[in-house]
């Protein structure tokens, strides 16, 4: 049982490069979410899915894409980095009944330069 | 809104006394209330949740948190600290009626031996 995988660990990209960011979970978990965490920021929520097939826009979605591409696998894009997209990612995911706690992946570090 | 405040951006204690982290919410019906701690370069990890029900709810590795409903706040204590509970703590808030979590910025807790 893995819980929340994240991939890649870490990114270097240069000003107009995309990427997507990968995440999976093995919990059958029907919500899942995408944070960004910045220094003295605490999390922000960018993206979530509340179940498979639906998606909905966090705090700051501006720049990102999600995709729920099935029960398990949930990823960020990004279509045109921008240095001020420079943070750790989060991925987690969350059951339904008896509070909706959340299991965070490791997470990935992300630099735009 | 919901949202959450942790009044301090960082806690010292020395190991073996008692600690406490807190942590005030605003939200518009029941709270859905939680910790969550976070080691160096990891994710967050589920501490302990409020749902109903008794006011002082305990969590993992002994720490423990109070509602106060009057005071609208959940702090989060331990008797007697240890140097391995050093680390960043982030109060969390869920309205029932909602979806989203509303993460505090995070306390850094020191922990001196």
């Amino acid at each position: 049982n893995a819980g929340v995988t994240q991939t890649p660990k870490f990114q270097v990209l240069k000003t107009g490069q995309s990427m997507t960011l990968q995440c999976a979970q093995d919990m059958n978990h029907n919500s899942m979410y995408w944070y960004r965490q910045d220094p003295g920021m605490g999390l922000r929520l960018i993206y979530y899915s509340a179940s498979e097939g639906t998606t909905d826009k966090g705090e700051v979605p501006n720049g990102y894409n999600v995709s729920r591409l099935n029960k398990r696998e949930f990823s960020l894009r990004l279509e045109s980095a921008a240095p001020s997209q420079t943070s750790v990612y989060f991925c987690a995911s969350s059951g339904t009944g008896g509070g909706y706690e959340q299991y965070f992946g490791p997470g990935t570090r992300l630099t735009v330069t | 809104a919901q949202s959450v405040a942790q009044p301090e951006d960082q806690v010292n204690v020395a190991e073996g006394n008692p600690l406490t982290v807190k942590c005030t919410y605003s939200v518009s019906g029941n709270p859905y209330l939680f910790w969550y701690v976070q080691y160096p370069n990891r994710g967050l990890q589920f501490l302990l949740k409020y749902i109903t029900g008794d006011n002082l709810v305990k969590g993992s590795y002994g720490f423990e948190a109070e509602f106060n409903k009057s005071q609208t706040s959940f702090h989060l204590k331990k008797p007697s600290a240890l140097v391995s509970d050093s680390a960043l703590y982030f109060c969390a808030v869920r309205d029932t009626g909602g979806f989203k979590t509303i993460f505090g910025a995070g306390t850094r807790l020191f922990v001196k031996a």
